[in-house]
């Protein structure tokens, strides 16, 4: 069975600084992940997916993420965060053979960025 | 381009009435997913339509159900509504049921159930 856990519930960081945002996932199989934001009272957005290319993913507003079979990870990063960056990330792993359409998220991690 | 659309983007019903939500997907696209987001429950999956038919279930009761017409808009239907079912609602969809297609959320259905 297809799961993620997101290490982390809450991260804060000063505008300009880094982001890490931690998760690992559990698979059966060769995983399709995805990182989605979700800002208050909106809808989710993908940010990036990976599904088997490059291990290094980018994807919108900065953001990047890379792939670690070893590790079983998927860490989002940002080199410098910006105001709005504030919102709730979900990493999401597909549900696999016979559930493709199905998305397994994690918890969700409550980014705070601070002026 | 216009994205998904669901509708209404809030309700207020009472415990034992139903309630019916919509989705429409984006052009093209002939998958569409519901989600259950709650603060307790975090973001779950309902169920997925392909082609007018259930392809995939999650782990609900029968209270709540779904269906997809042929132009891919679908509803989700939520009878005999109990106080746990107050929580944000996500459609989404995507052109297939290929586990690499990205799955694109409308805004969501905030129902309350009191």
């Amino acid at each position: 069975a297809q799961s993620v856990t997101q290490l982390d519930s809450h991260v804060s960081v000063s505008e300009g600084t880094p982001v890490l945002l931690r998760c690992n996932y559990s698979s059966s199989y060769s995983p399709s992940l995805f990182w989605y934001v979700q800002h208050p009272n909106k809808g989710l957005q993908l940010l990036l997916k990976y599904t088997s290319a490059a291990t290094l993913v980018k994807g919108i507003n900065g953001f990047e993420a890379e792939f670690k079979k070893s590790e079983t990870s998927f860490h989002l990063t940002k080199p410098s965060a910006h105001m709005s960056d504030a919102a709730e990330y979900f990493c999401v792993v597909s549900g696999g053979a016979g559930n493709t359409g199905k998305l397994i998220f994690g918890q969700g991690t409550t980014l705070q960025v601070k002026p | 381009k216009a994205g998904v659309t669901q509708t209404p983007r809030y309700l207020i019903k009472t415990r034992g009435q139903q309630v019916t939500l919509s989705c429409s997907p984006i052009s093209g696209h002939r998958s569409v997913s519901w989600y259950q987001q709650t603060p307790g429950q975090g973001l779950q999956f309902l169920f997925e339509y392909f082609s007018e038919t259930q392809r995939n279930k999650g782990n609900f009761p029968g209270r709540f159900s779904g269906r997809q017409f042929s132009n891919s808009r679908s509803e989700m239907n939520v009878s005999t509504l109990e106080l746990g079912d107050s929580a944000l609602y996500l459609c989404a969809s995507s052109l297939s049921l290929s586990s690499t297609d990205t799955q694109y959320f409308g805004p969501g259905t905030r129902l309350t159930v009191l």
